[in-house]
This record gives C-alpha cells, sequence and structure tokens, in this order.
C-alpha cells in the first residue's frame, strides 16, 4: 500500500481546453513529484515541489504548473491543452527531499481530442 | 546528466523459465538505482532499489538485481517466470544535484507464455 491517490482516473478534454489533476500523498510526506507517461514510454519528469515551492522542472513549456499543499495534496493544471499532452500523468510522493523512495499514485489517464 | 538503457523492449518467456531484464544506466554521481513494474492501467509499484549498500539486491516477487559498477548495469533477473510476472518493467536512476528526478529508461514488456 503507497497511501498515494489520485483523480480523477480517467479524464477526455479538447485541444485549448484547461485541465487540473489532482494528487493527494501519503501523510507526511513533503516532496512530490510529477510524471508524464506517453503511451509506450517511460515516465518523463514534469516538476517537483517540496514544502509548497517548486523545486526542479523538467523539460516542459510554463503550462504546466503545479501547486502543493499544507495537508500533503497537490496539483498538476496544464493550461491550452494539446493533442500531444493525451498521457498517463503520475505523481509520486517521497518523505523527505532526497529521500531515495518516491512513491506512485495509481495515474490520472488525460485524453485530448 | 543520468540516462538509462533497457535492452530490448520486449522478453517473452516460458513459464518456469529464467527471467532477465537489461539495464544500462549513465550518471555522473554514485547512482541509486531502480526497478518498477506495472501491470496494466495502473501506476507504478517499486520492485527493489540499489542505494550503494549490498551489490545484490533483492525485491519483491523473487525478483533480484545486481549492480555492476565496471559494466553500468543494472540488470533485472528472476529464476523461474509466473505468469503473474506478465507486466511492463522500468529501469530508472535518481538524479543528483538540487532535485532528485527520476530518469526512467523505456520500458521492457515481459510476457509469460504457459
Amino acid at each position: 500500500e503507497t497511501g498515494v491517490t489520485q483523480s480523477p482516473t480517467h479524464l477526455i478534454k479538447t485541444r485549448g481546453q484547461q485541465v487540473t489533476l489532482r494528487c493527494s500523498s501519503q501523510s507526511g510526506h513533503n516532496t512530490v513529484s510529477w510524471y508524464q507517461q506517453a503511451l509506450g514510454q517511460g515516465p518523463q519528469f514534469i516538476f517537483q515541489y517540496y514544502r509548497e515551492e517548486e523545486n526542479g522542472r523538467g523539460n516542459f513549456p510554463p503550462r504546466f504548473s503545479g501547486l502543493q499543499f499544507p495537508n500533503y495534496s497537490s496539483e498538476l493544471n496544464v493550461n491550452a491543452l494539446e493533442l500531444d499532452d493525451s498521457a498517463l500523468y503520475l505523481c509520486a510522493s517521497s518523505l523527505v527531499l532526497g529521500g531515495e523512495t518516491q512513491y506512485f499514485g495509481p495515474g490520472t489517464r488525460l485524453l485530448v481530442l | 546528466a543520468q540516462s538509462v538503457t533497457q535492452l530490448g523492449s520486449h522478453v517473452s518467456v516460458s513459464e518456469g523459465a529464467l527471467v532477465l531484464l537489461r539495464c544500462n544506466y549513465s550518471s555522473s554521481v554514485p547512482p541509486y538505482l531502480f526497478w518498477y513494474v506495472q501491470y496494466p492501467n495502473q501506476g507504478l509499484q517499486l520492485l527493489l532499489k540499489y542505494t550503494s549498500a549490498a551489490t545484490l539486491v533483492k525485491g519483491i516477487n523473487g525478483f533480484e538485481a545486481e549492480f555492476k559498477k565496471s559494466e553500468t548495469s543494472f540488470h533485472l533477473t528472476k529464476p523461474s517466470a509466473h505468469m503473474s510476472d506478465a507486466a511492463e518493467y522500468f529501469c530508472a536512476v535518481l538524479g543528483g544535484g538540487s532535485n532528485y528526478k527520476l530518469t526512467f529508461g523505456k520500458g521492457t514488456l515481459l510476457t509469460v507464455n504457459p
């Protein structure tokens, strides 16, 4: 049991719309990372949050943004959706910054039409 | 910068046969290495991790992996495959520096034939 939950499980949007994905980390985990997994690919790092501040970003444009809240929940927001944003979005939490184990949630599958 | 190469996007074995999934890494710092498993329509589950202790690491479900620095490899093995092992397997390296991102390989799909 990882204790990381994500919502919704599936989502369909149209190009140009905005979407918010949610993640609830394990209690006490102060670091959350988001990953994008396109079909047939490994997960790609989007960004990481530590104590409600962004702590590193991968090669994703600014229309991908996030928030982390004091209650161990976090959000991934994507503006101006593009067809290539269709993917499984995974969040992962770790107990501390630099903690070697990241616990993954089940993911949100986003389809952009 | 870190990178991971998984050799073989698809591996097929018979039930009871040896499973060998290959992973080579590149890292500018002593690596932390991981194997994750992903079942259809699910997230990632940690199988095992190497964090600079013993070079032979045992994980869940009978899997193990050996860290070989000279070969920059971290191959995953299981002596006897079970039907329930059919899944996608990802090797990953943990980045250093100021953020602790995981860099994943492209994955290896394991099928187990009866």
